[in-house]
């Protein structure tokens, strides 16, 4: 199957300091990744969606200005979490979409993201 | 709206038993896909299984099975001959035509398999 990055794997930082994570699609090219956040014993929860080269769309109750999104190209996404503080500690995973062999059908493939755990001190 | 309700928290099998993860679902979406994810305490994502809404057979993947019952909206994981390595967190997820394709998450259950 394909490979997805995430860069850093766990991270520590004092409050009030910016934090950015990347997530590479190793052999292939995203057609569009996504970021999820996952709090200890919970679900994933959908952050947001990003296409490259266009403005990522965040679900409802995400701050855009806290989680700054950036798909500079096929192959890379940034999350980055401005002005950290300890309730955004937490398990952040991306995941990439890739086209179906051959282009047929509605859906893409999903591959996620080894995912990365932030805390914030 | 979609949603996506797994009612097990937690679950115990025997090694070598059978077990059924229970998953239903909701949309208006005519067409979508079902999924099965393994979290072990690593945290990856490792996919296991998947159903499109079309698909009348149900999905088979080694010793996983889907059992998709569509008038119930239900889409439960069969693992067979369960192994120790087989605990970890189960997520149920759906995908619709709409949104880019995201997937919606249950809350998932955590299975644990005991010798």
């Amino acid at each position: 199957g394909a490979v997805v990055s995430q860069h850093p794997s766990w991270v520590i930082c004092k409050s009030g300091t910016s934090v950015k994570i990347e997530c590479r699609s190793l052999d292939f090219q995203a057609t569009t990744m996504f970021w999820y956040r996952q709090f200890p014993k919970q679900s994933l929860m959908l952050m947001a969606t990003s296409n490259e080269g266009s403005k990522a769309t965040y679900e409802q109750g995400v701050e855009k200005d806290k989680f700054l999104i950036n798909h500079a190209s096929l192959t890379l996404s940034t999350l980055t979490v401005t002005s950290a503080h300890p309730e955004d500690s937490s398990f952040y995973i991306c995941s990439a979409a890739r086209r179906l062999a051959g282009g047929g059908g509605p859906y893409n493939e999903q591959f996620f993201g080894p995912g990365t755990r932030l805390t914030v001190l | 709206a979609q949603k996506i309700t797994q009612t097990q928290p937690g679950m115990f099998v025997q090694e070598k038993e059978a077990v059924t993860l229970d998953c239903t679902y909701d949309t208006s979406d005519q067409s979508y896909g079902l999924f099965w994810y393994k979290q072990p305490s690593s945290g990856e994502m490792i996919f296991l299984i998947y159903q499109g809404s079309y698909d009348e057979q149900n999905a088979t993947e080694g010793r996983y099975s889907l059992n998709f019952q569509k008038a119930r909206k239900s889409a439960n994981l069969v693992i067979s001959a369960s192994q120790l390595g087989d605990s970890a967190m189960y997520f149920c997820a759906m995908r619709g035509l709409t949104g880019y394709n995201k997937l919606i998450f249950g809350a998932g259950t955590r299975l644990a398999v005991h010798p």
